[in-house]
């Protein structure tokens, strides 16, 4: 089962920073928290994933509270093209031979005009 | 970013009949690749976990006679879907892990069995 809990649904303005929360409290010292977004009717695309450090690339932020109960993704300037399902997952990590990734629900992020 | 190509994108098939969907890492080696499937307005089921070498790895309720996963080199898995029927209508969707530990999706198949 997922181990983790996102809302359902969240808009935001084009332009303005998207901040999409995600609760894993019981997440373990070895796990990765992971994010990932689909748009309609196609795979997952990868955006950035964190241990306990807040990371930061191209695509967005990840910001991991100092206990790892929870963690906020970022979209700085969210445009249009982002609106998508955004999931949080947390895994095991030990590069290509960790654990498997188990999808939640996600967020249904809407980014209106 | 590395790439995880699917073929076919698309495919229908008369029911009762088997359909073949590849998944290939086209820039790195994956000894691991995973299987899920995916229903209309739901979130992806993790249904097999491909191991190169040896035995797929079923999620529970996976009918493993019914969906032949083979992975026969570092780059490619393919699923089988056996004697398909409407109900296996679906997007199947793999996925692997490079070894920094990214993991890519392919584009997905969307099965339409008739």
């Amino acid at each position: 089962d997922a181990k983790t809990t996102q809302p359902p649904s969240m808009d935001c303005a084009e332009g303005r920073a998207a901040n999409l929360p995600c609760n894993h409290s019981t997440i373990s010292g070895n796990e990765y928290v992971y994010w990932y977004r689909q748009i309609h009717s196609q795979g997952p695309q990868y955006i950035i994933h964190g241990l306990k450090n807040n990371e930061t690339n191209e695509m967005a932020s990840l910001i991991i509270t100092e206990d790892r109960k929870s963690s906020t993704l970022i979209l700085p300037h969210a445009t249009l093209r982002d609106t998508a399902v955004y999931y949080c997952i947390v895994r095991v990590s030990g590069g290509n031979q960790g654990g498997k990734l188990i999808f939640g629900q996600g967020t249904e992020l809407s980014v209106k005009p | 970013g590395a790439v995880v190509s699917q073929h076919p994108s698309w495919v229908i098939c008369k029911s009762g009949t088997s359909v073949k969907i590849e998944c290939r890492s086209l820039d790195f080696q994956a000894t691991t690749m995973f299987w899920y499937r995916q229903f209309p307005k739901q979130s992806l089921m993790l249904m097999a976990t491909s191991n190169e070498g040896s035995k797929a790895t079923y999620e529970q309720g996976v009918e493993k006679d019914k969906f032949l996963i083979n992975h026969a080199s570092l780059t490619l898995s393919t699923l089988t879907v056996t004697s398909a029927h409407p109900e296996d209508s679906s997007f199947y969707i793999c996925s692997a892990f490079t070894s920094n530990t990214e993991a890519f999706f392919g584009q997905g198949t969307r099965l339409t069995v008739v």
